[in-house]
């Protein structure tokens, strides 16, 4: 059966601090994946995707960046993060029906 | 003007009632999506139209493909079926990626 995987479920970083989210698909070959985020009060907005291992768009300008190392892992990271990047992030693969994670509850303190 | 607006934006309604939430797009599409996003955060895909109707249960999806314009109805609402519903289109295309409206808060009192 088809599955999504994301972790972790919470978070809580101090700005400045790295991250990493990782999400992962089985049953499934070489989908679409993407990482959308939520703000707080706000609507869904598409962060990134990737059509294939290696290859990445990026819809909106921020200090995030997002890498595909193999067919069915999508990892969101941040070098230094900042208190706007608090939000919910989802991750989701497309076949072409939608499927989302359970996603991350991110908070910058 | 955003490209895919909702209505009604909140929508308070009785245990067995019959519900309708709508949706309009400004952009052409290859899909439309309703999703359902419960309190705790978590989003499941209920339907991906493209043309006509579709049915699951009591959730009854339409899509008028002239006027952009798609409805998403619940017969006999039930205090479970409150939750956030979200309309989402995608464009032409390999990418497939979504556009979302901005939810529709539905509350069902028993």
């Amino acid at each position: 059966s088809q599955t999504i995987h994301q972790w972790p479920a919470t978070l809580v970083q101090p700005v400045g601090s790295p991250l990493s989210l990782e999400c992962t698909v089985e049953g499934t070959s070489n989908p679409n994946l993407y990482w959308y985020r939520q703000a707080a009060g706000r609507g869904l907005q598409l962060l990134f995707y990737s059509v294939g291992i290696g290859q990445i768009s990026s819809e909106v300008p921020q200090n995030l960046s997002a890498s595909r190392p193999q067919d069915r892992q999508f990892i969101l990271s941040s070098k230094k993060l900042l208190l706007s990047d608090s939000g919910f992030y989802l991750c989701a693969w497309s076949d072409p029906g939608y499927t989302f994670g359970s996603g991350t509850r991110l908070t910058v303190v | 003007k955003n490209e895919v607006e909702q209505s009604p934006q909140n929508l308070t309604a009785q245990e067995g009632e019959f519900i309708t939430i709508n949706c309009s797009y400004s952009v052409g599409i290859s899909a439309l999506h309703w999703l359902q996003q419960h309190p705790g955060g978590g989003i499941v895909s209920l339907f991906m139209l493209s043309s006509g109707k579709k049915k699951h249960g009591r959730l009854i999806a339409t899509i008028n493909i002239q006027e952009k314009h798609s409805s998403l109805h619940i017969t006999a609402s039930h205090p479970r079926d409150s939750a956030v519903y979200i309309c989402a289109v995608s464009g032409g295309g390999s990418a497939r990626q979504l556009t979302f409206g901005s939810g529709t808060q539905l509350t069902v009192l028993p």
